[in-house]
């Protein structure tokens, strides 16, 4: 079956612009995860939401920062203003009902 | 919150070597272990998982133990083969019924032919 997709996969924007990076899950699957990863380092965590609930966000580094999974399926993670430091890889992982997560290719945010 | 530390950062062995991998956590209510597997430019892909009621798994070539008293865990791959190069990360849930991961750093292996 198909996995996790996140789109755009590439994204540069200038600073000060809102971007939207999107996230659709495994068919089914309850949980859904955005995470953030450095080069050369784990990802880290973001935001989670278990249908279209959020359940703990406490890993958005500020409140530029924003997430939504309004029909318990596709998720949008919205940064507004970005900043040079913004720039990353932001991925996206889901799992049936926790533990076991599977992650999406990510989405490069480049941020000049 | 949880904090996992992983050594060695990098690890290089000859191909049909043994390589271990070994991590830590701090909250003993973590209850998840996960191992990831990133290959360059790819996403992290699940190899291997342990809970905390069982101290050890083996599938193939890759086994993971767990010492919760000790709070740590560990990757061991055998008969390693140049495939198996790619950086590998550990993880732990919070606990607390939280299913969020911490990783670590993560490992670079490189296997030599």
């Amino acid at each position: 079956g198909a996995g996790v997709s996140q789109s755009p996969r590439y994204k540069v924007t200038k600073r000060g612009q809102d971007v939207a990076l999107r996230c659709d899950p495994i068919s089914g699957h309850v949980s859904l995860y955005w995470y953030r990863q450095a080069l050369g380092q784990g990802p880290e965590f973001l935001t989670y939401f278990n249908y279209e609930a959020q359940q703990d966000k406490s890993g958005l580094p500020n409140d530029r920062f924003s997430a939504e999974r309004p029909e318990g399926s596709i998720s949008t993670l919205t940064i507004q203003r970005t900043e040079q430091r913004d720039s990353a890889m932001y991925r996206c992982a889901s799992s049936p009902m926790g533990e076991e997560q599977f992650f999406g290719p990510g989405t490069r945010l480049t941020v000049l | 919150g949880e904090n996992v530390e992983q050594h060695p950062s990098t690890l290089s062995v000859q191909e049909g070597d043994s390589a271990v991998i070994k991590c830590t956590y701090s909250d003993s209510a973590s209850n998840y272990f996960p191992w990831y597997k990133q290959e360059l430019g790819k996403r992290p892909q699940l190899i291997i998982d342990i809970r905390s009621n069982v101290g050890e798994k083996k599938d193939q070539r890759i086994a993971v133990t767990l010492n919760k008293t000790a709070k740590h865990f560990s990757l061991h791959i055998t008969e390693t083969q140049p495939e198996d190069s790619a950086v590998y990360f550990c993880a732990a849930t919070p606990g607390s019924g939280y299913s969020t991961l911490t990783f670590g750093k993560g490992t670079m292996l490189l296997v030599s032919p």
